[in-house]
Parts: structure tokens; sequence; C-alpha cells
């Protein structure tokens, strides 16, 4: 019984083309996360949503939209894809500043 | 902001050696967790210690918040091992879970 999952796990795409990640907890947590790790392994914070709402945006590119439907589920849409926006992305979620658990993570591959 | 800063970056042991990873980190935190990346790319919980002393079998972590760092032990390392370790901090007052670089460990038979 997983407690963060998201989906897909591999997504190759093409430059241009618009995708999305999908993340769900069973954990009834309140808080979640996206974060992008790099080639060099480097994790890094995107958003932060708590209840639903955006409390952290770290100059993401507004290419990138989070969506949080229900505290259970933040979801990451990516338009216009660039070469650059390979990486490995992770879904997280905790109470709020308490232990944080991760997904198994999104590899996103634009070519 | 917050720095973390861990070290080593890269460490090679044989199979059944011990080692210490440290984490400092540059201000006053609410917690610190340790990660373990394994070669699949999972993030696997291993310790969430804001502070003291926690052991799980082989391995075990202490915290010592006032002096700002954390320690790693590993114990009769084994193959399983092998990965890429993160200590994270939430800094006081903030949402925000920060990572430090990692440490790579490549345990060898």
């Amino acid at each position: 019984d997983t407690a963060v999952s998201q989906t897909p796990k591999y997504l190759v795409t093409q430059m241009g083309n618009d995708k999305s990640i999908k993340c769900e907890q069973n954990l009834g947590h309140d808080t979640m996360y996206w974060y992008k790790q790099d080639s060099k392994k480097f994790l890094k914070i995107m958003f932060s949503y708590n209840n639903k709402e955006l409390i952290i945006n770290e100059t993401v590119p507004n290419r990138f939209s989070p969506k949080s439907p229900d505290k259970a589920h933040l979801n990451l849409h990516i338009n216009s894809l660039e070469l650059g926006d390979s990486a490995v992305y992770f879904c997280a979620s905790s109470q709020v500043r308490t232990e944080a658990f991760f997904g198994q993570g999104t590899r996103l591959t634009v070519v | 902001g917050i720095q973390v800063e861990q070290s080593p970056p890269d460490l090679i042991l044989q199979e059944g050696a011990n080692s210490t990873l440290r984490c400092n980190f540059s201000d006053s935190v609410n917690n610190l967790q340790w990660f373990h990346q394994n070669p699949w790319g999972q993030l696997i919980n291993l310790f969430y210690i804001p502070s003291g002393t926690k052991q799980n079998g082989r391995l075990s972590a202490t915290t010592v918040a006032t002096e700002r760092y954390s320690l790693l032990y590993i114990s009769s390392s084994q193959t399983t091992d092998s990965g890429v370790y993160f200590c994270a901090v939430f800094p006081g007052g903030s949402e925000k879970l920060v990572f430090g670089k990692g440490t790579k460990l490549t345990v060898n038979p």
C-alpha cells in the first residue's frame, strides 16, 4: 500500500509538448511538495501546498503549473516542454515541518 | 537561506567496513532527516531525527541541534548500502525541506 504514489514513472516526450505528472498520498498529510532532481542529483523544491493552498513557489518558470484538487493530490502540469526540463521529479508529503515521505519519482526525458 | 553541507561527497568502502557521514547546517532547524537514494532512484527514509540518537539495525544517527550537525553511522557495510545519502532539514519557521548535496557511497564486495 504505497504511501506517496506518482505516475507515470517514466515519461519521454518531444520538445514543445505539454505533459502532466500525478501524485497522490494516503498518509493524511496536509502538505505536499514537488521537487526536481537534476543530473548532479541535487534535490530542489519547486512548489509546496498546504491544504490545497500554494505556500511555496521557488521561481519556477510559469510553464510549470501545480494543481491540488484536494489535500491528497498534487499534480504537476508542464507546458511547452524544453530540453532543460529533463530531470527526475519527486512528489512528497508531510505534516507541517515534520517527517516527509517521497514518491518513487518520475523520470522525464525531453527529446 | 540555510546552507546544508554534507561530507564526504564520495566514499568507497570494502564490504564489512564502517563509515560516518556528516551533515552540517548553518542555522537552527525544526527537523532533520536522513534519506538513502538507492541505485534505482528511490528515496528511502532512514531517520527522522531533530535531536538525539536513534538506531535501526546497522545504521544509527545522532543530531546535535545546538551545534548544528548530524552524523549517520553505517556499520558492517553491505553492497546494498550503495547509493546516495541525503541529509535534509526544515529551517526554523520554513515550510521548505532543504537538501544537502549528498554523499555517494560505493560498497565493493
